[in-house]
């Protein structure tokens, strides 16, 4: 079966400063792969997501993603983090057949002036 | 936004008593989840539905049932509520497919003292 690991559970960053979130998954195949964003109080909403092809990935709100096959993961990126990024980020993959998405932990990220 | 209403947002109930959680879709999406999400934890799914009475478990179950009478309506019940399942209960839809991507309500907060 499927698995997705967020090593980080918590990370701090400056506002201004470059993000970088881990996601490692284990799936004999290619899976399909997702990052999602929770604010406080809310749904998650998609970043983005990889199902084939290109292996960097462009998102909302200014976030991207590479699919490493070699190293399993699916890292997201931002290269200047805003005072509202300020969220808890949630990778997931999903596979052919009838199995759901599987979510990772997540990762809450602080932002600090 | 998808058009998912879940309902109700806040509740608040006692040991043993049973309790529905609702969630509405405007989208006509086949596939629906319920998670429920818990710190340390992330997401849990505890069931789901792949079409009109066509439901099965997720990794956490016990302790829930759930219906889909109607395309657009998946309803979780407690049978008899734990504090246990305290939690923030979040419905998700998707089409197409398992691995295609989710989009979720913005949950139901249940505290059950």
């Amino acid at each position: 079966a499927q698995s997705v690991t967020q090593p980080d559970i918590h990370i701090t960053v400056s506002e201004g400063a470059s993000l970088e979130l881990r996601c490692n998954y284990s799936y004999g195949a290619t899976p399909y792969l997702f990052w999602y964003v929770q604010s406080p109080g809310q749904g998650l909403q998609l970043l983005l997501k990889y199902f084939s092809g290109d292996t960097l990935v462009q998102g909302i709100k200014g976030f991207e993603a590479e699919f490493k096959r070699s190293q399993s993961s699916f890292n997201l990126r931002k290269p200047s983090v805003h005072w509202s990024d300020a969220a808890e980020y949630f990778c997931a993959v999903g596979v052919t057949g009838n199995t759901p998405l599987v979510f990772g932990k997540g990762t809450r990220l602080s932002v600090i002036a | 936004d998808a058009g998912i209403t879940q309902s109700p947002r806040h509740k608040v109930t006692e040991t043993g008593t049973p309790v529905t959680l609702r969630c509405h879709q405007t989208e006509n999406h086949r596939y629906m989840y319920w998670y429920r999400q818990d710190p340390g934890h992330g997401l849990r799914l505890i069931h789901y539905s792949y079409g009109v009475k066509d439901t099965d478990k997720g990794e956490v179950s016990d302790g829930y049932s759930v219906s889909r009478s109607k395309t657009e309506d998946f309803l979780l019940t407690l049978e008899s509520a734990t504090s246990s399942q305290t939690s923030v209960y979040f419905c998700a839809i998707s089409e197409g497919g398992f691995n295609q991507p989710q989009h979720f309500g913005d949950g139901t907060r249940l505290s059950i003292l």
